[in-house]
């Protein structure tokens, strides 16, 4: 099953974006990249997905890669409520059970 | 749709005590995870299930044990507990990736348990 691999932690200035990288280099072409974040203490809550294509909701956007290796969460204009812990996964049909999450990026806004 | 529930919120357990963390969703999702989430670490999978009577061991299953007699419920058994598996335990459902416009997991909101 693919892995990924992201920065323990970054920062971001309030109001500004922020780009989150993950690398997915071994990713299989049935597989999809799924973006979460965790605050506190919570059940992680879904933020967007892609296949291929770049995809956009009212929450974030995803770029995806050409070769799809790599993929990059993109938070427009962060806010402090938006510090959180982000992990990035993948998923398909045959493995859409065992997803695991790694230790995600803590991403810390400040004002 | 109440998602989905875990049951209980809080527990405390002695050394070689036994219990079942339960875990419910009614959204007829095939899948269900059970995750633990030590502090300051990310989430680490222990068993799953692909549909009803369909269970596989993930990352880390050893000293828990699972069952998925219908596809609503997905309870967690721990058989002797242990101080190492003081956690968060979180469970989490899904459709099938593609099925649908929004087919991710969706957690519940943990349960956190202390092995004395």
């Amino acid at each position: 099953d693919a892995k990924t691999t992201q920065p323990p932690s970054m920062d971001c200035a309030e109001g500004r974006a922020a780009n989150l990288p993950c690398n997915h280099s071994t990713i299989s072409g049935n597989e999809y990249v799924y973006w979460y974040r965790q605050i506190h203490s919570q059940g992680p809550q879904y933020i967007i997905h892609g296949l291929k294509n770049n995809e956009t909701n009212e929450m974030a956007s995803l770029i995806i890669t050409e070769d799809r290796k790599s993929s990059t969460l993109i938070l427009p204009h962060a806010t402090l409520r938006d510090t959180a812990v982000y992990y990035c996964i993948v998923r398909s049909n045959t493995n859409a059970g065992k997803s695991t999450f790694g230790d995600g990026t803590t991403l810390t806004v400040k004002p | 749709n109440a998602g989905v529930t875990q049951t209980p919120k809080f527990q405390v357990l002695k050394t070689g005590q036994s219990m079942t963390l339960q875990c419910a969703q009614d959204m007829n999702h095939e899948y269900m995870s059970w995750y633990r989430q030590d502090p300051g670490m990310g989430l680490r999978l222990i068993h799953y299930s692909v549909g009803a009577g369909i269970t596989d061991q993930g990352e880390v299953p050893n000293g828990y044990n699972v069952s998925r007699s219908t596809t609503e419920d997905f309870p967690l058994r721990l058989l002797s507990a242990a101080p190492s598996q003081t956690s968060v335990y979180f469970c989490a459902s899904s459709s099938r990736p593609g099925t649908s416009g929004r087919d991710t997991q969706y957690f519940g909101p943990g349960t956190r348990l202390t092995v004395l």
